[in-house]
This record gives C-alpha cells, sequence and structure tokens, in this order.
C-alpha cells in the first residue's frame, strides 16, 4: 500500500528558528501533496496545496513567507515555518495525493516552539 | 505496531442507501476516536470525538458507536445522498496530539 513518510515526529525549537518538516512518499508518486495544522482539540486545518513543480496554494489566514512550501519532485514537499514562536506551537500533518491510492497521511509532527 | 484500519477502502452506493463503515483500533492507551469527513482539497471536517465506551454520537443522518474493550467504531449514514460522498477518516488519539490515522474510506453516492 501506499506510504507517506513525515519527519521529524516531534520538534522543540527556539523562538525566532526555522524548522523543516519532510513529507516524503516512498512509493508512489504524489503531485499534490497537503499541508494540515492542528491546534488541541480542534479539526485538522488545511494550511496549502502543494503542487509539484509550481507554487503551493494556501489556505486563506496562512502567511506564505512564514510557512514556505517546496514540493521539487514528485516524491517530496516540505514544510519550513520561519522564525517559529510559541503560537506556531501545533500539529503539523501532510498528506499525498495520487490517482491510485487516494489520500495517505504521514504520521505528523508536533511542534513546540519555546 | 499501533495500526488504524477502515474497512471497507471504498465504496459505492445508491443514493438512499443507509450505510456504515468500520475503525479498528488498538484497545490499549485509548484516549479518543475521532471521525472526520474529508472532501478533497478541503479541510476535514471533524464529525465526532468519541471518548466513553458505548458511546452513541449523531449528527444529522450520520451517527457513530464505539466499542473501546473490542477496539472499533462503526460511522453509519441512514439514506446517503450525493453530497456524503467524501472520504471518511478515523483517528486514533492516545492523548499525546500523535493520532494515528486510518486511511479512510472512500465514499460515492450514486444519483
Amino acid at each position: 500500500g501506499a506510504v507517506v513518510s513525515q519527519h521529524p515526529s516531534w520538534v522543540i525549537c527556539k523562538s525566532g528558528t526555522s524548522v523543516k518538516i519532510e513529507c516524503r512518499s516512498l512509493d508512489f508518486q504524489a503531485t499534490t501533496m497537503f499541508w494540515y495544522r492542528q491546534f488541541p482539540k480542534q479539526s485538522l486545518m488545511l494550511m496549502a496545496t502543494s503542487n509539484e513543480g509550481s507554487k503551493a496554494t494556501y489556505e486563506q489566514g496562512v502567511e506564505k513567507d512564514k510557512f514556505l512550501i517546496n514540493h521539487a519532485s514528485l516524491t517530496l514537499s516540505t514544510l519550513t515555518v520561519t522564525s517559529a514562536h510559541p503560537e506556531d506551537s501545533s500539529f503539523y500533518i501532510c498528506s499525498a495525493s495520487d490517482a491510485n491510492y487516494g489520500y495517505t497521511f504521514g504520521s505528523g509532527t508536533r511542534l513546540t516552539v519555546v | 505496531i499501533l495500526n488504524v484500519e477502515q474497512s471497507p477502502q471504498s465504496l459505492h452506493v445508491q443514493e438512499g442507501d443507509s450505510t456504515n463503515f468500520t475503525c479498528s483500533f488498538p484497545s490499549s492507551n485509548f484516549y479518543a476516536l475521532h471521525w472526520y469527513r474529508w472532501e478533497t482539497a478541503k479541510s476535514p471536517e471533524a464529525l465526532f470525538v468519541m471518548t466513553l465506551n458505548g458511546d452513541e454520537k449523531k449528527k444529522g443522518r450520520i451517527s457513530a458507536t464505539l466499542n473501546t474493550k473490542e477496539g472499533y467504531s462503526y460511522l453509519y449514514i441512514k439514506g446517503s445522498q450525493p453530497e456524503d460522498s467524501a472520504t471518511y477518516l478515523c483517528a486514533f488519539d492516545s492523548g499525546t496530539y500523535k493520532y494515528i490515522f486510518g486511511t479512510g474510506t472512500r465514499l460515492k453516492v450514486l444519483a
């Protein structure tokens, strides 16, 4: 079956630093990847849609300069949280889309900014 | 290895039919079981958060039950409508915020 690997599973960083999260499709090519964020007791919220070889599409209210998304290949998308602040502490999860497998999620990244 | 399984992987039903899906999850370290309804390229919509064994929750034509002892939850849709077409996702929550998601059940309701 389709597998999406997301790393790291958790990260603690200092305010003002940047953190990169990787989302990799292991056994299929993902033309589209989605990045979600979930705050405690809230639903997963779509942050952006990442298309291979083109600019990501950001949802309303998501700062594109703060959450840099790169989808340079059919198997890898990265989300970089730049100049992180405590309010960015959240659970980030990606999912990858493939015509055969539909949507496959990564296991998520718990970000804590101190 | 913790595993969350959903079945069936996909199904097609006729408008007006009732249907149900299964989410199987670990029976240990249980905190909550989440059900989501997810339409393509949209934010998954939280349907239910199930926490207590024997819970039964209802939202319109959709309902869900929970059995934490045997590790399963059922999601029921009564009188399916085309707008119900979506992927229904469950997620096992052990209280660490690192959810273990099922791969979803893709429902297509044919008019």
